[in-house]
C-alpha cells in the first residue's frame, strides 16, 4: 500500500451535477497530482498543487479545479458534470524538491449519467 | 507538449518467456521514464524508473533501457510469472518534477500458465 488514500472509491453523478474527490497525500509529502484515466486509456494530467498553490495544468477547462490543504491533502473539484467525465480519477503524492517517486492512490471511480 | 506512443496495446507471453513493452517520446526536454504496474481495481504502482544520464537499469526481472538519441524506452520483463499479468504503463516528464507525467497509452501483458 502507498499510503495515498482517495475518497470515495465510487461515485455516480447526473450530467449537469458538480463533484468532489478527495485525496489524503503520504506522509511528507508536499505536492500532489491529480489524473484522469478514461476506460482503456492511460492516465491524463490535470494539474498538480505543490504548498497549497497550482503548479501546473494539463489540457483541462476551467469547470476542472482544485484545493490542497495546510496538511497536504487534496480535493478535485468538477462542475457542470458532462458525460465524457465518466473516468478514473487518480491522485499522485510526491515530495516536490526531492525528486522522488509519485506515489497513486487507489482511484475513484466516476460515473456520469 | 510531449506525446508519449506505447506498443503493444497487448501482450500475451508463456509462463518463463520474455516481454518487451516499447515507447517513444517526443520531447527531448524529457528527463525522467517510470514504468508503472496496474492491476484491476488498483491505482498504478511504479516498478522501475529510470533517469536520462543512465542507459539501462535492471532490478531482478525486470530492465528498462533507455536511448536518448531515439528518444525510445523498452521495459523487458524476463521469467514471465502469472502474476505478472496486469496493465503496464510508460511515462516522461521533465525537470524535477517527478509528478507531471505524460502516459503511453498502455500494454496489456497476460501471462498464460
Amino acid at each position: 500500500e502507498t499510503g495515498v488514500t482517495q475518497s470515495p472509491t465510487h461515485l455516480i453523478k447526473t450530467r449537469g451535477q458538480q463533484v468532489t474527490l478527495r485525496c489524503s497525500s503520504q506522509s511528507g509529502h508536499n505536492t500532489v497530482s491529480w489524473y484522469q484515466q478514461a476506460l482503456g486509456q492511460g492516465p491524463q494530467f490535470i494539474f498538480q498543487y505543490y504548498r497549497e498553490e497550482e503548479n501546473g495544468r494539463g489540457n483541462f477547462p476551467p469547470r476542472f479545479s482544485g484545493l490542497q490543504f495546510p496538511n497536504y491533502s487534496s480535493e478535485l473539484n468538477v462542475n457542470a458534470l458532462e458525460l465524457d467525465d465518466s473516468a478514473l480519477y487518480l491522485c499522485a503524492s510526491s515530495e516536490l524538491q526531492g525528486a522522488t517517486e509519485a506515489f497513486f492512490g487507489q482511484g475513484t471511480r466516476l460515473t456520469v449519467v | 507538449g510531449e506525446n508519449v506512443e506505447q506498443h503493444p496495446s497487448t501482450l500475451s507471453v508463456q509462463e518463463g518467456d520474455s516481454a518487451v513493452i516499447k515507447c517513444t517520446y517526443s520531447d527531448s526536454a524529457s528527463n525522467y521514464f517510470p514504468w508503472y504496474k496496474q492491476e484491476l481495481g488498483k491505482g498504478p504502482q511504479l516498478i522501475i524508473d529510470i533517469r536520462s544520464n543512465v542507459g539501462e537499469k535492471k532490478d531482478q526481472r525486470i530492465a528498462v533501457t533507455l536511448n536518448k538519441t531515439a528518444k525510445h524506452f523498452s521495459l523487458h520483463i524476463t521469467e514471465t510469472q502469472p502474476e505478472d499479468s496486469a496493465v503496464y504503463f510508460c511515462a516522461a516528464s521533465k525537470g524535477n518534477n517527478f509528478n507531471k507525467f505524460y502516459f503511453g497509452s498502455g500494454t496489456k501483458l497476460n501471462v498464460k500458465p
